[in-house]
């Protein structure tokens, strides 16, 4: 299976800055997706990233708010911009690997904004 | 619009027993079903992947089942452990890829 590295793996921000996520994987996986866990929630997908084009976005987030980057295939970035305290989750990098469906997850970034 | 639900939300076990998780889904045109384990603070770990034109996968102590026009899954543990204390959640793909996630279950075991 692949691993998959965030970083960082927390931050603790102020409230109007930005911060980037970056998601490495160990080998190329075919699709690759970012999902945010709120406090005591379950995870909602944010998009699917596109290796060199734009991101598609869920409903409920846009590129404005959530700047993604998937320069090749084992790599991507998530920003999270002008940051606010309901910002504050767990954001998850996923990647599927191979042609069963199954995805791989790394170990979040945990993010609390003040 | 898919809408996964699990049962029950948190559950207390003594070490031994065997144990039944349960996830419902509202929409059957799934593409396939995974179940994770979370630690508390941690990413998730796939522990099982069901397609949707299978009815059960085993890996070790664990079981699940799918009963796609019901909208039913279980998970189905056997001889639980202390180290299986963690959050399952199922997720099923409805397309693309992309998974619609559960509301957990929380599981303590006991020793």
């Amino acid at each position: 299976s692949a691993v998959i590295s965030q970083k960082p793996s927390r931050d603790i921000c102020q409230r109007g800055t930005s911060l980037t996520i970056q998601c490495q994987v160990d080998s190329q996986v075919t699709m690759m997706f970012w999902y945010r866990q709120q406090p005591g929630q379950s995870l909602t997908l944010i998009a699917t990233a596109n290796q060199g084009s734009e991101a598609t976005y869920e409903s409920g987030f846009v590129i404005d708010k959530f700047p993604i980057s998937r320069p090749n295939l084992t790599f991507s970035t998530l920003t999270v911009s002008n940051m606010s305290p309901e910002d504050s989750s767990i954001y998850l990098c996923s990647g599927e690997q191979g042609t069963t469906g199954e995805l791989f997850f790394g170990e979040g970034s945990r993010l609390t904004v003040l | 619009k898919q809408e996964v639900t699990q049962i029950p939300a948190a559950l207390s076990v003594p070490e031994g027993e065997n144990l039944v998780l349960n996830c419902s889904f509202t929409d059957s045109a799934i593409y396939n079903l995974q179940w994770f384990r979370q630690d508390p603070g941690k990413g998730l770990t796939s522990l099982l992947l069901i397609q949707s034109s299978q009815r059960e996968q085993t890996s070790g102590r664990l079981n699940a089942s799918l009963d796609k026009s019901s909208g039913r899954s279980t998970l189905y543990i056997a001889a639980s452990q202390p180290g299986d204390s963690a959050t399952y959640l199922c997720a099923v793909n409805t397309g693309f890829q992309k998974l619609v996630f559960g509301t957990g279950t929380r599981l303590l075991v006991s020793p």
